[in-house]
């Protein structure tokens, strides 16, 4: 069975500076997806950025960029420039392909912007 | 223009009851998930649709029944609540590419689900 582990619960970083959030996961599995979700104190499940495994280049999306490291199974978020409003928790998640949608989370980081 | 809406947001109900929380996407999305995060924030899955068809079931007691009267609304009833049952749960839905489903899922606000 898949994994994902998220070994930091919480984290605090100054605005402005940057921060990065760590994913390691458990798979036998070669193609598979991940996913950084974002949820900030109003609740709301917001999509971060996602990651192919089969894609070697590291996405990025803005100020939001990964580390992925297919061979050590790691997936880590780095928040740049980091603002007010990226208060939030951070899951990080991990989709087998064919696995019908079957998103299987970690526990969460709870990242705090101080300014 | 909410692409993913649940309602209620907040629900508050004595054990024993049966509740509904209704889902809507607006999306065109073919599959939708309900997902169910504890008091310690964690998120696993509970159900699955696609196109009025239950696809992922997981081990979930049967007193929580998925309904999908159309592929745009996916609604969950619980009967007879218990304690354990608070919760939050949302929903979210998703592109199916050739029932592959390994596009993104996007999620409705939540229903913060109270038993007392």
């Amino acid at each position: 069975a898949q994994t994902v582990t998220q070994s930091q619960p919480e984290m605090s970083v100054q605005e402005a500076e940057t921060v990065t959030l760590s994913c390691t996961y458990d798979t036998s599995e070669n193609n598979y997806y991940l996913f950084w979700y974002k949820q900030p104190p109003s609740r709301q499940m917001i999509l971060v950025i996602r990651q192919e495994a089969y894609k070697q280049q590291n996405a990025t999306e803005n100020r939001f960029s990964v580390n992925f490291q297919k061979a050590a199974k790691s997936f880590s978020l780095k928040i740049s420039d980091s603002q007010l409003g990226d208060t939030a928790m951070y899951f990080c998640a991990f989709m087998r392909s064919g696995s019908q949608g079957n998103l299987i989370f970690g526990k969460g980081t709870k990242l705090s912007v101080k300014p | 223009d909410t692409a993913v809406s649940q309602t209620p947001k907040y629900l508050v109900t004595q054990m024993g009851n049966d509740k509904s929380i209704k889902c809507e996407q607006n999306l065109g999305h073919d599959t939708m998930y309900w997902y169910k995060q504890d008091s310690k924030k964690f998120l696993k899955i509970m159900f699955s649709y696609n196109n009025k068809e239950l696809i992922i079931n997981e081990t979930v007691p049967n007193r929580f029944s998925p309904k999908s009267p159309d592929k745009a609304h996916l609604n969950l009833h619980i009967n007879s609540l218990e304690l354990g049952d608070s919760a939050v749960y949302f929903c979210a839905s998703s592109q199916d590419w050739g029932g592959l489903r390994t596009d993104t899922q996007y999620f409705g606000p939540g229903t913060r689900l109270t038993v007392l």
